[in-house]
């Protein structure tokens, strides 16, 4: 079976750090995205982890352990416009077959 | 560069009627194909994808179909709706790969059966 795991809210600071974690349980590997998406419209492509690590790309870091089947995306120095709902996603049994989890709702307060 | 275009935008369809949703990419040659449906405040629910003419995996069992009769393009239909179709549709395409490649998504349609 296939299993994606992540919070479905969490609530940060303007100018703080949040952690967004995420769990899979999948029937092969073949990668890790994150993806961002803003309400009412398509989601945007934010990172990715095939190796175990970090991958750091400006305010956005994200991280993966494979053992672990754990993965978190690291925001900082937050802004208003991070306001939106990021999404784990998994290349599963094939490379082809990308698998998303339900998405974490970050809501940013001044 | 490569495009992908979906359309329409929106769509207000009433209950039993029939559904076609086309997207069609450009600037790539034998792409992975994927239509996705998002519900209100959901996360992506993967309904179909390919990796070539005429291949089609489908990964939910429903009363939507999917074909790719030509390279880059991807049509999704149903011949009779359900309220339960409702939702955001969205399709993508990636390059081919042995590793899982980044989605490029269209713009998305709004779906309401009514």
């Amino acid at each position: 079976g296939q299993n994606i795991d992540q919070p479905t809210e969490m609530t940060a600071t303007e100018g703080a750090i949040v952690q967004i974690n995420c769990t899979y349980q999948t029937s092969g590997f073949n990668g890790l995205f994150w993806y961002q998406q803003h309400a009412g419209e398509a989601p945007t492509f934010l990172s990715y982890n095939v190796l175990d690590g970090l991958e750091e790309k400006g305010r956005f870091s994200s991280f993966l352990s494979r053992s672990k089947g754990y993965s978190y995306l690291l925001l900082k120095e937050l802004q208003m416009k991070d306001s939106a709902s990021y999404l784990c996603a998994v290349g599963g049994s094939s490379a082809s077959k990308i698998i998303f989890g339900s998405g974490t709702r970050l809501s940013i307060r001044p | 560069s490569q495009t992908i275009h979906q359309w329409p935008a929106t769509l207000v369809q009433p209950v039993g009627s029939p559904l076609s949703l086309e997207c069609t990419v450009e600037g790539t040659s034998n792409p992975n194909l994927y239509w996705y449906r998002q519900a209100a405040g959901r996360g992506l629910q993967l309904l179909f994808y390919s990796v070539g003419i005429g291949q089609i995996s489908s990964e939910v069992p429903q009363n939507l179909s999917a074909s790719r009769p030509q390279d880059r393009q991807f049509i999704l239909s149903s011949k009779k709706l359900l309220l339960s179709d409702s939702g955001f549709y969205l399709c993508a395409w990636s390059n081919t790969g042995q590793e899982a490649e980044k989605l490029f998504f269209g713009s998305g349609t709004q779906l309401s059966v009514l």
